[in-house]
């Protein structure tokens, strides 16, 4: 069996500030990991992921994510924000079966001008 | 289509009516999934196809849900006697590949 948790459920952050979500998997087996964002009104879009190799991995928007096995977290940041990355983020394993994604309880970022 | 598509978008029923919910896939993808998104939460798994065989249904939450995928391409999750815990976001996801899903709009359902 496989959890994810991401201990934020909000986090109000200013324009241009950093920020980081955190997220920590729990998993007897190895996993893949993920970062989706949803946008209002809108389907999950995947950000970015880690499947093997380098530990550090980044989107084409600024944000990257950091695995972490011995601390079994995948937590993701942006050096600087902007209004625009005002969404809810989800953190998401899938296991080696690749059958089906599991989800943390996601983290609203809202970014204030 | 270039993505997922999923209908109705809104979907209001009353207590104990039945309803359908349609997922168009990306075109030539195998792999078709259902989540339920309830809401302030994470999506959770309800099923998975590969081409037309339902090789998981263990998230499926009762023997009112059902879903089905008949010729391998669209796919359509019933809900029999909708109950008010049923109220939520419905996703649908497809893929070629395990480690790239593509999600649909999701289906927001409502029940009074």
């Amino acid at each position: 069996a496989q959890s994810v948790t991401q201990l934020d459920s909000q986090v109000p952050v200013f324009e241009e500030a950093p920020v980081e979500l955190r997220c920590n998997y729990s998993s007897s087996v190895s996993v893949y990991l993920f970062w989706y964002v949803q946008y209002p009104n809108q389907g999950l879009q995947l950000l970015l992921k880690y499947l093997s190799g380098s530990t550090l991995v980044e989107s084409i928007n600024g944000f990257e994510a950091e695995f972490n096995k011995s601390q079994t977290s995948f937590h993701l940041r942006k050096p600087s924000v902007h209004i625009s990355d005002t969404a809810e983020y989800f953190c998401a394993v899938i296991n080696n079966a690749g059958n089906m994604l599991t989800f943390g309880g996601g983290t609203r970022l809202m970014v204030k001008p | 289509g270039a993505g997922v598509s999923q209908s109705p978008r809104y979907k209001v029923a009353k207590r104990g009516q039945d309803v359908a919910l349609r997922c168009d896939p990306i075109s030539g993808h195998v792999s078709l999934f259902w989540y339920q998104q309830a809401l302030g939460q994470g999506p959770e798994f309800l099923t998975y196809f590969q081409n037309e065989a339902q090789l998981d249904k263990s998230g499926l939450p009762s023997d009112r849900f059902f879903a089905e995928r008949p010729e391998g391409s669209v796919s359509t999750l019933k809900i029999q006697r909708t109950q008010q815990e049923d109220s939520a976001v419905y996703l649908c996801a497809s893929s070629l590949v395990s480690t790239e899903a593509f999600f649909g709009q999701g289906t927001r359902l409502t029940v009074v």
